[in-house]
């Protein structure tokens, strides 16, 4: 079953310009993760935020949870065309994680 | 440290054929996934291990998807018969531990059924 759904499904960008992608999901958890998938490779972990935090930075990623909404939203800031991928929120709700089907990032340059 | 090794990075067979995938985690990891990609999905999971024994195989089609880690450590997931909707990617990850960790994935396993 999908927990996740992530919003936009697309997203095009020009360098330097920040991307903010949405991912809502449907129970309780005990923490939300984000990956990222370049073209044809696997899933690389980006951030985890536990039910507790509202607010997560990591280099040019923040993270926020908003866990009464049942949301989170991951932004890339100073975006970059490395980080054109595919990006996915998933729902550790007490057992293994379950994803969402992503939103596709294309940076230009 | 190394990361999660699959192999065959490819594989194409016909219908019905038989199919084999391999995944070696991290050291150390306790728990091992297998998960299936359909092109412009999200990832869905197979299987969970803990250790060597199964701790979810509630989404496995039994019928014909089995999968063991033998020892606790390396995995194989087999398909028999392969069907045309099995066209996937097939990813392993790893993690030190059930819940709170993020999990290390492998390149995956490009298999089409024509």
């Amino acid at each position: 079953s999908q927990q996740g759904e992530e919003d936009p499904q697309a997203l095009s960008i020009q360098e330097g310009e920040n991307a903010t992608m949405n991912c809502s999901y449907k129970t309780s958890i005990n923490n939300l993760q984000w990956y990222r998938q370049n073209s044809g490779r696997g899933l690389v972990h980006l951030i985890l935020i536990r039910s507790n935090e509202r607010e997560k930075h990591s280099g040019r990623l923040r993270v926020t949870l908003d866990t009464s909404k049942k949301s989170s939203s991951l932004l890339i800031t100073a975006s970059r065309a490395a980080d054109t991928a595919s990006y996915f929120c998933a729902t550790d709700a007490g057992t293994a994680l379950i994803f969402g089907k992503g939103t596709t990032l294309s940076v230009s340059s | 440290e190394a990361g999660v090794a699959q192999s065959p990075r490819y594989k194409i067979i016909e219908k019905r054929q038989s199919v084999a995938f391999w995944c070696n985690p991290i050291s150390g990891h306790a728990t091992l996934y297998w998960y299936q990609q359909i092109l412009g999905q999200g990832p869905k999971l197979l299987i969970q291990f803990q250790n060597n024994g199964v701790v979810d195989d509630s989404q496995l089609p039994k019928d014909r998807f089995s999968a063991e880690r033998l020892k606790g450590v390396d995995s194989t997931l087999k398909i028999q018969p392969a069907k045309l909707e099995d066209s996937a990617v097939y990813l392993c990850a790893s993690s030190p531990d059930r819940g709170g960790y993020g999990y290390t994935f492998g390149s995956g396993t490009r298999l089409t059924v024509v």
